[in-house]
């Protein structure tokens, strides 16, 4: 249980354009789902908080309208990276937290999605 | 804010050694503290949950410990393997999303 896919799993784009990345909980149902992004060598930084029916909470620099947050379903949060330049190069990582969970914050993580703009 | 820190930043140990990964975050109302591992291009794989109200988990050579009042928990890998190789990320989180520390990049030597 509580499996979270990205699709897709590697995306190359030419820069000024836009892409769009899925991420699903295939098992359950996420009101809050995350979005992170990991440069070489560092680690995990957030990016925005994914609420279900409401506006995404973004992480100070990061700007949201070069990456625009959808949540609209309980399984179904996505991230576009509007005029994509060759900085925004990265490996992107949603995460879940179980809607039942309960008390526990656990969140699961999907497997990332690469980005490369040449 | 939660701050996550690791040491050491990069380990290489012998196969068969027993070793100590440590984590220290500086908020103690810390409500879970995971233990993932990454491997080289990949995405994260969850290793242990511990949540505030317990002292430790246990997965096979794995033992993850949670001291909230000196804000450190400990990943114990035992009898180590050349498979372990990867780099292990601690990460804390209050009601709010994990933070994540630089992660321990450990490689174990056959």
């Amino acid at each position: 249980g509580a499996v979270v896919s990205q699709h897709p799993s590697r995306v190359i784009c030419k820069s000024g354009t836009s892409v769009k990345i899925e991420c699903r909980s295939l098992d359950f149902q996420a009101t809050t789902m995350f979005w992170y992004r990991q440069f070489p060598k560092q680690s995990l930084m957030l990016m925005a908080t994914s609420n279900e029916g409401s506006k995404a909470t973004y992480e100070q620099g990061v700007e949201k309208d070069k990456f625009l947050i959808n949540h609209a379903s309980l399984t179904l949060s996505t991230l576009t990276v509007t005029s994509a330049h060759p900085e925004d190069s990265s490996f992107y990582i949603c995460s879940a937290r179980d809607r039942l969970a309960g008390g526990s914050n656990e969140q699961f993580f999907g497997p990332g999605t690469r980005l490369t703009v040449l | 804010k939660q701050e996550v820190t690791q040491i050491p930043a990069a380990l290489s140990v012998p196969e068969g050694e027993n070793l100590v990964l440590n984590c220290s975050f500086t908020d103690s109302a810390i409500y879970n503290l995971q233990w993932f591992r990454q491997d080289p291009g990949k995405g994260l794989t969850s290793l242990l949950l511990i949540q505030s109200s317990q002292r430790e988990q246990t997965s096979g050579r794995l033992n993850a410990s949670l001291d909230k009042s000196s804000g450190r928990s400990t990943l114990y890998i035992a009898a180590s393997q050349p498979g372990d190789s990867a780099t292990y990320l601690c990460a804390g989180s209050g009601n709010t999303p994990l933070v994540f520390g630089k992660g321990t990049r450990l490689s174990v030597i056959a």
